[in-house]
């Protein structure tokens, strides 16, 4: 069955232009995380999504991130005027619940120059 | 204290051999908990639920002593293909909406020849 679909899957771009990252959960999951995920090192958490609720924005690391879940469904992170520590794996996971293990895209490799 | 800590490690095991290593949480109410296995480049895939009488999945033991506030993963014969890294997780903030889970650092398990 179809998992979770993450794109792009490279973004390549220079400093201070904004990106958008888009994450397809899978269907019926009503929980959806974005976490980023540096060269060796863990992941690092950033929003977190679960039905209606107002989101969990606590790992957000500026205010030139954001995040959207549009229909409960489809979910863009957003990176404004971004910079050179921006670069990483940008990693989306859904799940059926807030408890309930997650699942993963492939990510979406940032590269800022 | 992190909601969840793990030994970044790593523990280099001879093929064939056992290693376990622990994780532990701060938060004495939580309930859930997992293993998930994360390869170079790639991205996290859950292993294993672990459950409070603990489980077994072939070669993988997992248990949760909630008393000690730790779970464990124990790996028997080990095989070179096992070489990754362990991430833990458990869920943590019971205040945010749909108790999000939070991951550990991450064990990283070298298996040799």
């Amino acid at each position: 069955g179809a998992g979770v679909s993450q794109s792009p899957s490279n973004k390549v771009t220079e400093k201070g232009k904004d990106v958008e990252l888009r994450c397809d959960p899978i269907s019926g999951h009503t929980a959806l995380y974005w976490y980023r995920q540096s060269l060796g090192q863990g992941l690092e958490f950033l929003i977190y999504f679960q039905g209606n609720s107002a989101p969990d924005k606590s790992g957000l690391p500026s205010d030139r991130f954001s995040a959207e879940r549009t229909g409960g469904s489809v979910s863009t992170l957003t990176i404004q005027r971004t910079q050179q520590e921006d670069s990483a794996v940008y990693l989306c996971a859904s799940s059926l619940g807030g408890t309930q293990p997650q699942h993963f895209g492939d990510g979406t490799r940032l590269s800022i120059l | 204290r992190k909601e969840v800590e793990q030994d970044p490690g790593p523990f280099n095991v001879p093929e064939g051999a056992t290693v376990a290593f622990n994780c532990t949480y701060s938060n004495s109410a939580s309930q859930s908990f997992f293993w998930y296995r994360q390869d170079c480049r790639k991205e996290p895939k859950l292993l294993m639920s672990v459950y409070s009488s603990g489980n077994e999945d072939g070669r993988f033991t997992a248990q949760l002593n909630r008393a000690s506030q730790y779970i464990s993963l124990l790996i028997r014969d080990s095989k070179l293909s096992d070489s990754a890294t362990y991430l833990c997780v458990v869920n943590g903030n019971l205040k945010a909406a749909g108790n999000k889970l939070t991951f550990g650092g991450g064990t990283r398990v070298l298996v040799k020849p």
